[in-house]
């Protein structure tokens, strides 16, 4: 069974605090690993997908990175306006509809 | 802009009420989705669709049951409301074809039910 788990639950930094958020997977190999931001009462807007190990992307001051079995997004000094749940999510190459499995999350907040 | 349209932000129903819950992608995506998102839980496949009239029920289907008449359009029913069907529900819509198989979400449909 395809499991993801990400790490902190919760984070909390003052403004320009660099630090990263954890996200851990086991899947029957990996099609995409997605990396999505979700404020509260929203539904979740996506960020990064990131296919292969050792693949990096970038995006203002996120940047998500992929090793064989995690992956990270680094948040370099962090703005009150990043403070959102990141959530990661796998997609398995096997499946008929390209089976997504989510984590829980990790919530940012950034203390101006 | 990519846009996932669901009908509702908040609903409260009785309990054993019939609920329909619906969702409009206009990026005439093949894929869509239904979730539950539960603090703790994450976010849970109910029911997704591949293809209009087709549809495979995901890892909480219990209780549910989806329609897809048209291309565009994802309708999740609840066919008898209950309490522990309160949470958060997303639509979503994917393409499986080519590179860029991400997601895009709806706004999310908070469901109370009393």
């Amino acid at each position: 069974e395809d499991q993801v788990t990400q790490s902190p639950e919760a984070l909390r930094l003052q403004e320009g605090e660099s630090s990263s958020l954890n996200c851990s997977y086991t899947v029957s190999g990996l099609r995409g690993l997605f990396w999505y931001r979700q404020d509260p009462g929203k539904g979740p807007e996506f960020l990064f997908t990131l296919y292969s190990a050792g693949e990096e992307k970038e995006k203002e001051r996120l940047k998500a990175t992929l090793t064989k079995k995690e992956s990270f997004l680094h948040i370099t000094a962090p703005k009150p306006e990043d403070s959102a749940t990141y959530l990661c999510a796998v997609q398995a190459a096997s499946g008929g509809y390209q089976k997504v499995t989510f984590g829980t999350g990790t919530k940012l907040q950034v203390i101006p | 802009d990519v846009k996932v349209t669901q009908s509702s932000r908040y609903l409260v129903k009785r309990t054993g009420e019939k609920v329909f819950l619906e969702c409009v992608q206009d990026m005439d995506h093949e894929n869509m989705f239904w979730y539950r998102q539960d603090p703790g839980l994450g976010l849970r496949l109910i029911y997704f669709s591949y293809d209009v009239k087709m549809k495979e029920k995901g890892d909480i289907p219990e209780g549910y049951s989806v329609s897809r008449e048209k291309k565009e359009r994802f309708s999740l029913i609840l066919e008898s409301a209950s309490t522990n069907q309160t949470s958060m529900y997303l639509c979503a819509s994917s393409s499986p074809k080519g590179s860029n198989t991400e997601a895009f979400f709806g706004q999310g449909t908070r469901l109370t039910v009393v």
